[in-house]
């Protein structure tokens, strides 16, 4: 079982809707927890570091939550555009590592003009 | 201050060839990790480095691949004797800390195809 799981695999959603991206995740105890998103034949852009003492990070139009009780995080993005469309990955470090990153296989994202 | 840089962004090579990708970190950062990606598929840890250093090369296959930073110059993933198997993505990124709680950032890969 991977220690990351997200959900859903794929999503498509018409531009201006809201959307949220839930990560399961199993390590623990954990440091931090991290949302990428990669474009397209791009690299990974980092858009949010939680602490385990977070509950809410936003940054723009992207809000994460965090609850370390049931070790679940969500990503909502807002008024979405077009330019959202991409994979979305959660991130979290290995328990037994200090720098081991686990990567979940993301949510690739679709919006629809 | 510019990103991490990879080159070539893309490269072909003929079965059994070598290929030498290269990633020069962000300006400060002391720490660089290799990850390779399928298409349609995640990120996949290679290997982490620091200044001469290799930390962690648990995902790294034991044959024919190796890694370097050496202390003048950029990183350098090798690939030799290359198969089609080997055509993929492979990403850079440096942070300044340690991964665990330093950001890290993401070079804009080299694609190698393996014909």
């Amino acid at each position: 079982k991977n220690q990351v799981e997200q959900s859903p695999q794929s999503l498509i959603i018409l531009e201006g809707k809201n959307c949220t991206l839930q990560c399961n995740y199993t390590v623990s105890p954990f440091s931090n927890l991290r949302w990428y998103k990669q474009d397209t034949g791009r690299g990974p852009v980092s858009l949010t570091i939680m602490t385990f003492s977070e509950n809410t990070k936003s940054n723009g139009r992207y809000t994460a939550t965090l609850d370390a009780d049931t070790k679940q995080s969500s990503l909502h993005i807002t008024a979405s555009q077009l330019s959202d469309s991409a994979s979305y990955i959660c991130v979290v470090p290995r328990r037994d590592s200090n720098y081991q990153l686990i990567w979940g296989a993301g949510t690739k994202l679709i919006i629809k003009p | 201050n510019a990103g991490v840089m990879q080159n070539p962004r893309h490269l072909v090579r003929r079965r059994g060839q070598e290929a030498r990708l290269r990633c020069s970190p962000m300006k400060g950062h002391s720490h660089v990790y290799w990850y390779r990606q399928l298409p349609e598929e995640g990120l996949k840890f290679m290997v982490y480095l620091q200044k001469e250093n290799i930390i962690d090369e648990s995902g790294m296959p034991k044959e024919r691949f190796s890694a370097e930073f050496p202390k003048e110059g950029p990183s350098i993933l090798r690939i030799q004797q290359v198969v089609r198997g080997d055509s993929a993505a492979y990403f850079c990124a440096s942070s300044r800390y340690d991964p665990n709680t330093g950001e890290l950032f993401f070079g804009e890969g080299s694609r190698l195809t393996v014909l």
